[in-house]
Parts: structure tokens; sequence; C-alpha cells
């Protein structure tokens, strides 16, 4: 697609269960971030890619969070035994180089009950 | 984590009004400065990339100044239109860092 593209747009988990989000990003896009919005906040980073290798990943809240570029193409963010305070927007961007331009996709809205 | 902070936080003006709102980042090791809007249910999509000390850029009634050396940007909306209302993020990319750290936003919303 022209676009970065994630799935699913909406999830709603019961606190305890693990949930995976996917992002497409733009084919031939080296970079890839994720970024976690709660409400009212700007976006915080969470992890970077680099192709398939994770960079930093300094952002991830505890080791509940999980994410993987295995092909240096979709990235999928894993959150095992969701809590409510993981409650938020995740978005991922991709980039042809890390300082470039960040194209976003729309986010997942997770909320967890 | 880097400070980048954005003022105001919310803003309501006049159709027709223009406006102005301000990022202040680290002034040590600038790399990039960036300007997104976000409209809701849209993805945040970038208005400019600032990358030189004095750099101004315009989009149509949307421009953007840079001091890197004071560490602030502003971004200046000429006769705004109820299409503007969005949030307006700004983020900073810091020599030898991998990601843009972003501010928390402007809220803007232009009144017809």
């Amino acid at each position: 697609g022209a676009g970065v593209s994630q799935s699913p747009r909406y999830k709603v988990a019961k606190r305890g269960q693990d949930v995976a989000l996917r992002c497409d990003p733009i084919s031939g896009h080296v970079s890839l971030f994720w970024y976690q919005q709660a409400l009212g906040q700007g976006p915080e980073f969470l992890t970077y890619f680099q192709n398939e290798a994770q960079l930093d990943k300094s952002g991830l809240p505890s080791d509940r969070f999980f994410a993987e570029r295995p092909e240096g193409s979709v990235s999928t963010l894993k959150i095992q035994r969701t809590q409510q305070e993981d409650s938020a927007v995740y978005l991922c961007a991709s980039s042809l180089l890390a300082h470039t331009e960040a194209f976003f996709g729309q986010g997942t809205r997770l909320t967890v009950v | 984590i880097l400070n980048v902070e954005q003022s105001p936080q919310s803003l309501h003006v006049q159709e027709g009004d223009s406006t102005n709102f301000t990022c202040s980042f680290p002034s040590s090791n600038f790399y990039a400065l960036h300007w997104y809007r976000w409209e809701t249910a849209k993805s945040p999509e970038a208005l400019f990339v600032m990358t030189l000390n004095g750099d101004e850029k315009k989009k149509g009634r949307i421009s953007a100044t840079l001091n890197t050396k004071e560490g602030y940007s502003y971004l200046y909306i000429k006769g705004s239109q109820p299409e503007d209302s969005a949030t307006y993020l700004c983020a900073f990319f810091q020599t030898g860092a991998n990601n843009l750290f972003f501010g928390t936003g402007t809220r803007l919303t232009v009144i017809p």
C-alpha cells in the first residue's frame, strides 16, 4: 500500500489477556518506530528498528512489552498480560532514515477492561 | 528522555485570525526539528522538517521558524480556517539518537 497500515484499528482486551498489534510500513523504509500515546499526552517513544535490528527498546515500559520485525518489513508489538494502564493509542511510523520525515499509521486504540 | 515543550496546550481562535504556537527543545546536539499536524481520526502528517538555524519554511498559510541556538521553533497560521483545527506536534531529533522526541502538542480549534 501507499502508506503505513496498522491493524487492528481498535482492540478491547480483558485484563491479563495477551495482544498483538501489527504494523505494515511503507515499502523500502529502513526505520520503524512504535509510539504510545496516552490520553492528553504526546506520542512517547517505545522502540526503534533499523531494518530487522531492534536498535533501541529503551521506551518499552515493562518486560510485558515485546516488539519484533523479523524480515525488516512488518512489525508486531506484543503486550503480554495486559493491564489497565496499557490502554492507549499505539502508533507506528516508518521513515527512510531515523531523522527524516516520519509517516504514521492511523494507530491502534487499545482499551483494557 | 529529552524535554520537548509546546505551548499553549490548547487554543481557540476565530476564523480569519492569525495565530502562532511554540516548541522548545534542548539547544545542544541539535539535528532536526519536525512539525506534524494530527487531525482527529487521521494519522499525524508532516508539515515541516527543519535542520538549519534560522530556517524558515512555508506551506500555504502555515509557516515555521527555527532557532537552534536558543532551542525554539514557532509555527504560524495566517488567516485560520476551520479545517486548520487539529493538534500540532513538534518533534526533536538529537545527534546520535535513534528516535524523535515529541512534545505534547497544541490543540487548535478554529471557530467558524
